[in-house]
């Protein structure tokens, strides 16, 4: 079944405690992007990638970091979390460019103490 | 930078029609999207526009105007199952980033 998926859904964590959120898709899709959903802000793209090792900035790249070593996966990274970085986080992938449909994965809602 | 504005909620009746509008202001475009968001689940696409005029798809058609930085998207014959958010969300021409707006809530009622 193609999807796209993340690991873990939930997530409570202490300040400063380094975390990764894994995006993997099994679609062979060139672009992948992060972003995170908090309410009346909508959905903010933190980071994407066009292919493998081409990673680029969104409007909120601050506190994360990303690679992609592998077309596949897409992970997020967080070296020292911050509660304002409490949020629900969505990786999605698109064939190539990002005017192709992108397809979500399921969300990680992470809350940071 | 953009600027990407929609109503924040709207509410309408089980069989009627509901236009969500989203403007929008950039430096470059390539495209504008339309997603639906149910609570609690991800997004999934609706539409892409990158022309002007009007998409149909279905009950769902995306229209778009380039020219006056505006778009809407039109729910016919809704059924319940239509509750849900509505998201807009502008591709920049250079960089290929994506904006959101902050997405519409439809609440269709019996």
């Amino acid at each position: 079944e193609a999807q796209v998926t993340q690991n873990p859904r939930y997530l409570i964590t202490v300040t400063g405690k380094k975390l990764t959120v894994t995006c993997s898709q099994n679609m062979n899709h060139e672009y992948m992007s992060w972003y995170r959903q908090d309410p009346g802000l909508g959905l903010r793209q933190i980071y994407y990638s066009m292919n493998v090792e081409v990673t680029d900035k969104g409007d909120v790249p601050e506190g994360y970091k990303v690679s992609r070593k592998e077309k596949r996966n897409f992970p997020l990274i967080l070296e020292s979390p911050s509660p304002n970085q409490t949020s629900l986080y969505f990786c999605a992938s698109s064939p190539s460019l990002p005017t192709d449909t992108q397809y979500f994965g399921p969300g990680t809602r992470l809350t940071v103490l | 930078g953009q600027n990407i504005d929609q109503p924040t909620e709207m509410t309408a009746t089980e069989g009627a029609i509901v236009q969500i509008n989203c403007t929008y202001q950039t430096s470059g475009f390539n495209g504008l999207f339309w997603y639906q968001q149910h609570a609690g689940e991800a997004p999934t696409f609706l539409s892409y526009n990158v022309l002007d005029g009007l998409e149909e798809k279905g009950r769902f058609s995306s229209f778009l105007s380039r020219s006056k930085g505006y778009s809407y998207l039109l729910l016919k014959e809704l059924q319940m199952k239509d509750s849900a958010s509505y998201l807009c969300a502008v591709l920049k021409a250079a960089g290929n980033k994506l904006t959101f707006g902050g997405g519409t809530r439809v609440l269709v009622k019996p």
